[in-house]
């Protein structure tokens, strides 16, 4: 059965520092892996999605992420942090965009 | 993309009462998906919703616990029955859009329950 785990239960970042959150997965196969992040009082918003090709991916809002099969991880990364990325983030993985296992998830304070 | 209107937002809900639920989209859709987030946990993928069939329910979820309806191809509707604490949650509705460039899947805004 899949999995997936987000190691980092809160990570609290200074505004303009750079953010890393780890996601690692089980899986029986090269899956579909996704970045989401949601808002309080909004619903999740896809920052990015990898199911083939160039294994560091670009999304929306400045993040990236890389996949990297020999470690069965998909950690997301921005480069420079602005106070409205706090937010909860969720790395989720699945056999196609539809159906997904959705990691507990990684709560991002900002700090001035 | 698809838009979600997702309600109630919230309720607060007496142990043994049922509450329904219920999510419309602002185009026809053939898929869509009812989400549970407990508190401190993931997501969990109760069951998918098809217009004109059964909904199929995921290991763990039982349609009497958890009736869908599923009228159009816009509406669905999910019923938590006889609550009990356990199912004080988030509940999100979320859809296929197979047309959209890149974002396949949209979310609503979700609900929160609790149960007292």
């Amino acid at each position: 059965a899949q999995s997936v785990t987000q190691p980092d239960i809160h990570i609290t970042v200074s505004e303009g520092a750079s953010l890393e959150l780890r996601c690692n997965y089980s899986y029986g196969a090269t899956p579909y892996l996704f970045w989401y992040v949601q808002s309080p009082g909004q619903g999740l918003q896809l920052l990015l999605k990898y199911f083939s090709g160039d294994t560091l991916v670009q999304g929306i809002k400045g993040f990236e992420a890389e996949f990297k099969r020999s470690q069965s991880s998909f950690n997301l990364r921005k480069p420079s942090v602005h106070w409205s990325d706090a937010a909860e983030y969720f790395c989720a993985v699945g056999y196609n965009d539809y159906k997904l296992s959705f990691g507990a998830g990684t709560t991002v304070t900002v700090r001035a | 993309s698809a838009v979600i209107s997702q309600k109630p937002s919230r309720d607060i809900c007496q142990r043994g009462t049922s509450l329904t639920i219920q999510c419309q989209v602002d185009s026809q859709v053939t898929m869509m998906f009812w989400y549970r987030q407990q508190p401190g946990q993931s997501l969990t993928l109760i069951a998918t919703a098809n217009q004109g069939s059964e909904a199929t329910y995921e290991s763990g979820f039982v349609i009497d616990k958890f009736p869908i309806s599923r009228p159009n191809l816009t509406f669905s509707t999910l019923t938590v029955s006889n609550m009990s604490p356990e199912d004080s949650s988030i509940y999100l509705c979320s859809v296929e859009d197979p047309y959209s460039y890149d974002e396949k899947l949209f979310f609503g805004s979700g609900t929160q329950l609790s149960v007292l």
